[in-house]
């Protein structure tokens, strides 16, 4: 199956910085990109979509100003938390699908804490 | 709106034995698939099974089978000989109609259930 790598897979960071997290398709162009939060022993809560070149689409109650994502090229997208706070602390799964594939292809995740 | 249901939270089962993972959906959507997708301990999604609602047969990908009864709005994932190592969390989703553009679909995942196998 096609590849997706997240990095970085954990960080810790102080309450207040700004995180960003990169979502890569390795072996196929990525028409959209999707990222989902996972809190533990729940499943997963999409948060956004995005479209090369495009803005990104938010779900309700998903802050798009503290929530940064940026799908500049086919291959990666990037979402930055900003201003992180210890509720931001959760797992971040990135998932990619091409144009003319219907399976999403999950990445790794992101173990984000902050303190 | 899509809602994916999986009844059990935990299920066990004893090494080489099979398992059924239920899973019921709801949709308007008269075209729809339905996946299965493996999440270990390190917390990757792993992709199983997919079965489309017009797919005459159901789907089956090694010892992975999904029985896809779609007047019951069902599609319980079967595993045979279970292997300590599927011991995972196991969410079904699925995808309806309602798109991201460019052709990609949304999911809309199930609470999951935590299988264990037992030595």
């Amino acid at each position: 199956g096609a590849v997706v790598s997240q990095h970085p897979s954990w960080v810790i960071c102080k309450s207040g910085t700004s995180v960003k997290i990169e979502c890569r398709s390795l072996d196929f162009q990525a028409t959209t990109m999707f990222w989902y939060r996972q809190f533990p022993k729940q499943s997963l809560m999409l948060m956004a979509t995005s479209n090369e070149g495009s803005k990104a689409t938010y779900e309700q109650g998903v802050e798009k100003d503290k929530f940064l994502i940026n799908h500049a090229s086919l291959t990666l997208s990037t979402l930055t938390v900003t201003s992180a706070h210890p509720e931001d602390s959760s797992f971040y799964i990135c998932s990619a699908s091409g144009r003319l594939a219907d399976t999403q292809y999950f990445g790794p995740g992101t173990r984000l804490t902050v303190l | 709106a899509q809602k994916i249901t999986q009844t059990q939270p935990g299920m066990f089962v004893q090494e080489k034995e099979a398992v059924t993972l239920d899973c019921t959906y709801d949709t308007s959507d008269p075209s729809y698939g339905l996946f299965w997708y493996k999440q270990p301990s390190s917390g990757e999604m792993i992709f199983l099974i997919y079965q489309g609602s017009y797919d005459q047969q159901n789907a089956t990908e090694g010892r992975y089978s999904l029985n896809f009864q779609k007047a019951r709005k069902s599609a319980n994932l079967v595993i045979s000989a279970s292997q300590l190592g599927d011991s995972a969390m196991y969410f079904c989703a699925m995808r309806g109609l309602s798109y991201s553009g460019a052709g990609s679909y949304q999911l809309t995942f199930g609470k999951g259930t935590k299988l264990s196998v037992i030595p």
